[in-house]
């Protein structure tokens, strides 16, 4: 648990509507992602953030824009939402221990349906 | 571009017996990877690892195999319990992102 927290943990909204998806982390973790799974897809990468202000787009960011004004929080936004962004959204941090060892640590997932 | 290939979405096995999970990358690059192990409305949660100077970690009843020269990795478990039925997703970490792959989703029946 590295005190990653999302909301909402469902959403339904409507084509074409904005939506923003929280996440927000307790331990001054620099970088953060944003990731979806889908089925057959497993977890891709949005956007991420390695800094306050400091972002970047992943392999499927088309559609999604982000912002991390503090260091606690990173927003997804989906400026118009398509039923093609149905998914399962996991925000992430991924940290290098003292041994080398790189792992992710998840929330526990926002489940938007776009209808 | 896929660089983690996890080919089988699905394995259904008996409890007790082993559970063999597979995955390919395709990134010599790669040279530490992870499983994962999802339960439904639950984020993804560390399993088990194994760095590229290795070819077997276990712990447990957990066990990766790594051969780097056919750029493949397996997950084995034994014995299979039903509280092992998830979906497993086999990562790498990369230029401070972490490649997954499309997942397969292990039934262990009773």
């Amino acid at each position: 648990d590295a005190g990653i927290t999302q909301s909402p943990r469902h959403k339904v909204t409507e084509t074409g509507t904005p939506v923003t998806l929280r996440c927000h982390q307790t331990e001054n973790h620099r970088y953060m992602y944003w990731y979806r799974q889908d089925p057959g897809h497993g977890l891709r990468l949005i956007h991420y953030s390695y800094g306050v202000k400091d972002t970047d787009k992943g392999e499927v960011s088309d559609g999604y824009s982000v912002s991390r004004s503090k260091t606690e929080d990173f927003l997804l936004t989906l400026e118009s939402a398509t039923s093609s962004q149905t998914s399962v959204y996991f925000c992430a941090i991924i940290q290098t221990g003292r041994g080398g060892r790189t792992e992710a640590f998840f929330g526990q997932g926002t489940r938007l349906t776009v209808v | 571009d896929q660089q983690v290939k996890q080919n089988s979405p699905s394995l259904s096995v008996q409890e007790g017996r082993i559970s063999i999970l597979n995955c390919d990358y395709t990134n010599s690059m790669f040279d530490y990877f992870l499983w994962y192990k999802k339960y439904p409305a639950e984020g993804p949660t560390f399993l088990i690892s194994i760095s590229s100077i290795k070819d077997k970690n276990e712990d447990g009843r957990f066990t990766v195999f790594l051969n780097k020269s056919a750029k493949h990795l397996s997950l084995h478990i034994v014995p299979s319990q039903p509280g092992d039925s998830a979906v497993y997703f086999c990562a790498a970490p990369i230029n401070n992102d972490m490649r997954f792959g499309a997942g397969t989703r292990l039934t262990v029946k009773p």
